[in-house]
């Protein structure tokens, strides 16, 4: 079936720039998403990418595919304490409506 | 835009008690409506997709009789946890795909479920 990998942990400092990263291998791919997630809360949709795209910026978020190595990447530059949260990769294959989800994130930004 | 509420966002019941947890697409029209369930520190699970005036596609290994899901128009979704035991504690999420953007989904804020 479809699997969806992220790192668990990631640290950095205000005002660093930060960079999840995702793999998934799911070759039929559409659409991939970044998601965040805040304590006790939903699920914020931040950017998504269609699977013909390299790389999309919205404001500080950068999202780079590289389907050839079924890997994407988030970028927030200029990370701020509110950052923090755990932010969940998802992807869409062909046929399939519903999104299958990484494993999801953890940002921590100190000050 | 894209705003999807959930309610009630918490709820304790009893052991052999059932819920039932609403979700609606504020400011959309959702013909296709998708139920998850979060454990502490783990990723979101598809229990069932939920579609507007026909029967609820569920995933292997969820019980449909126990996780009833009623998708009553376009707007709305509700999912009714049936005699509820504490293995059944967990966070509900759900989420709407808009009719007019099928490749975007927006979740709602999420139901924590405690079984006592």
């Amino acid at each position: 079936g479809e699997d969806v990998e992220q790192s668990l942990f990631l640290s950095v400092r205000e005002g660093d720039s930060s960079v999840i990263n995702c793999t998934y291998t799911d070759s039929s791919s559409t659409y991939l998403y970044w998601y965040k997630q805040e304590p006790g809360a939903g699920l914020q949709l931040l950017t998504y990418i269609f699977s013909n795209m390299d790389m999309k910026q919205d404001q500080r978020l950068t999202v780079l595919l590289n389907k050839k190595d079924k890997h994407l990447s988030l970028r927030i530059a200029d990370t701020q304490t509110g950052d923090s949260a755990i932010y969940f990769c998802a992807e869409k294959g062909v046929g399939r409506r519903a999104l299958t989800f990484g494993s999801g994130t953890r940002l921590q930004v100190q000050p | 835009g894209a705003v999807v509420s959930q309610h009630p966002s918490w709820v304790i019941c009893k052991s052999g008690t059932s819920v039932k947890i609403e979700c609606r697409s504020l400011d959309f029209q959702a013909t296709t409506m998708f139920w998850y369930r979060q454990f502490p520190k783990q990723s979101l699970m598809l229990m069932a997709t939920s579609n507007e005036g026909s029967k609820a596609t569920y995933e292997q290994g969820v019980e449909k009789d126990k996780f009833l899901i009623n998708h009553a128009s376009l707007t709305l979704s509700t999912l009714t946890v049936t005699s509820a035991h504490p293995e059944d504690s967990s966070f509900y999420i759900c989420s709407a795909r808009w009719t007019g953007k099928v490749h975007e989904q927006y979740f709602g804020p999420g139901t924590r479920l405690t079984v006592t």
